[in-house]
């Protein structure tokens, strides 16, 4: 299976832990993203990488959190002290150059926090 | 503010007959469109797409209606299926360089009943 992967596919933390999400996207797709999806709502755009560099944040992702794309390959997105308000879906998606707004996602982190 | 706006929460059509699902947009930067459809437990996937410069995409049982004017999309699928029942995500996407990622509405659950 060749498509973008997520791990782990499920979390369940207490209040306070950290937890890390892993992304491998597609291996010819330059683009990589993360997004956020809780009830009821549509995916919501965190931060995308360019390679290995991170050209965008969006205002939801707080200081708690961070990702990363070492080598432009894999991904990591980290959320520091976890709150109740971090539970949803963590969905990463990749790109390849030079393709106007079609992004391929992976089956989504869950994340809960007790 | 929401900048794609799906005002359906859920729609329910007959097997065999048209589904038609509605999505508006505020922002006038947007040039490129998507629908996203999404099984329970999975990422989203892409369905098809319509540029700006288009006013209808057709991609088999799938179309997709573009009214600039009107800030309007729609995706047309006949005949439904019950393999369609899911959940349906628009999306859109400034190339010129906006937020790069893409803007989801929140999505209508299109339900087919035998």
């Amino acid at each position: 299976d060749t498509g973008v992967s997520q791990d782990p596919r499920h979390k369940i933390t207490k209040r306070g832990q950290n937890v890390t999400f892993r992304c491998d996207p597609i291996s010819e797709h330059n683009r990589l993203y993360w997004y956020r999806q809780t009830l009821g709502q549509g995916p919501e755009f965190l931060t995308y990488f360019q390679n290995e560099a991170q050209l965008e944040k969006s205002r939801l992702l707080s200081d708690r959190f961070s990702a990363e794309r070492p080598k432009g390959s894999f991904s990591t997105l980290e959320i520091q002290r976890t709150e109740q308000g971090d539970s949803a879906m963590y969905l990463c998606a990749s790109s390849p150059w030079r393709i106007t707004g079609e992004l391929f996602f992976g089956e989504g982190s869950r994340l809960t926090v007790l | 503010d929401q900048q794609v706006k799906q005002n359906s929460p859920s729609l329910s059509v007959q097997e065999g007959r048209i589904s038609i699902l509605n999505c508006d947009y505020t922002n006038s930067m947007f040039d490129y469109f998507l629908w996203y459809k999404k099984y329970p437990a999975e990422g989203p996937t892409f369905l098809i797409s319509i540029s700006s410069i288009k006013d209808k995409n057709e991609d088999g049982r799938f179309t997709v209606f573009l009214n600039k004017s009107a800030k309007h999309l729609s995706l047309h699928i006949v005949p439904s299926q019950p393999g369609d029942s899911a959940v349906y995500f628009c999306a859109a996407s400034d190339s010129g360089g906006g937020a790069d990622g893409l803007t989801f509405g929140k999505g209508t659950h299109l339900i087919i009943q035998p």
